[in-house]
């Protein structure tokens, strides 16, 4: 069966300070891959999404970037953090069917 | 381009009480339709779908949803609910058929209450 991970499951960063959110999936190829973020009682915000290698289409103008360096791996990651980016991350994969299933998230706080 | 109303964005509801959860969605297309469920600091689980043939769909913890092209609404229902269904539900469209291009709506808290 398939799964997904995320790492680390809380973070605590400085602002100005740099990110790495890794996601990766076990049991499939191929996956499409999403990056969310949700703010503290606000709903599900796009911010990246990947459908292949080295492919990424960005949904929102930021200081995040997203890479895919490898089938199933998708990395957030930014240079100098804000306190605005604080939140819950989420990836999601999707199969090729028509639903998207979640990681258990990354809870980053930036003070 | 799809949009997804979740009117209310916090329903209590005592415990053993029936409960429906409002969905409303805007779409020029045929559209793919589904619940979330989130626990605190937990990943969004799905809950349901309505992809296509009985408007009507079901999850195993008793939970509900019709489609309703007419009212272009896809309501969640419950008839008796426990405190373990204490969560964030979120309604979501999409109106691809691989899950791309999905829109989340803002979010219902449900709160059963003993």
């Amino acid at each position: 069966s398939q799964t997904i991970h995320q790492w680390p499951a809380t973070l605590v960063q400085p602002v100005g300070s740099p990110l790495s959110l890794e996601c990766t999936v076990e049991g499939t190829s191929n996956p499409n891959l999403y990056w969310y973020r949700q703010a503290a009682g606000r709903g599900l915000q796009l911010l990246f999404y990947s459908v292949g290698i080295g492919q990424i289409s960005s949904e929102v103008p930021q200081n995040l970037s997203a890479s895919r360096p490898q089938d199933r791996q998708f990395i957030l990651s930014s240079k100098k953090l804000l306190l605005s980016d604080s939140g819950f991350y989420l990836c999601a994969w999707n199969p090729g069917r028509r639903e998207q299933f979640f990681g258990p998230g990354t809870r980053l706080t930036v003070l | 381009a799809q949009s997804v109303t979740q009117l209310d964005s916090q329903v209590p509801v005592f415990e053993e009480a029936p409960v429906e959860l409002r969905c409303n969605y805007s779409s020029s297309v045929s559209v793919y339709l589904f619940w979330y469920v989130q626990y605190p600091n937990q990943g969004l689980q799905l809950l349901l779908k309505y992809l296509s043939g009985s408007t009507l769909v079901e999850s195993i913890n008793g939970f509900e949803a019709e489609f309703n092209k007419s009212q272009t609404s896809f309501h969640l229902r419950k008839p008796s609910v426990h405190i373990s269904d204490t969560a964030e539900y979120f309604c979501a469209v999409s109106e691809d058929n691989y899950g791309q291009n999905f829109v989340f709506g803002p979010g219902t808290r449900l709160s059963v209450l003993p």
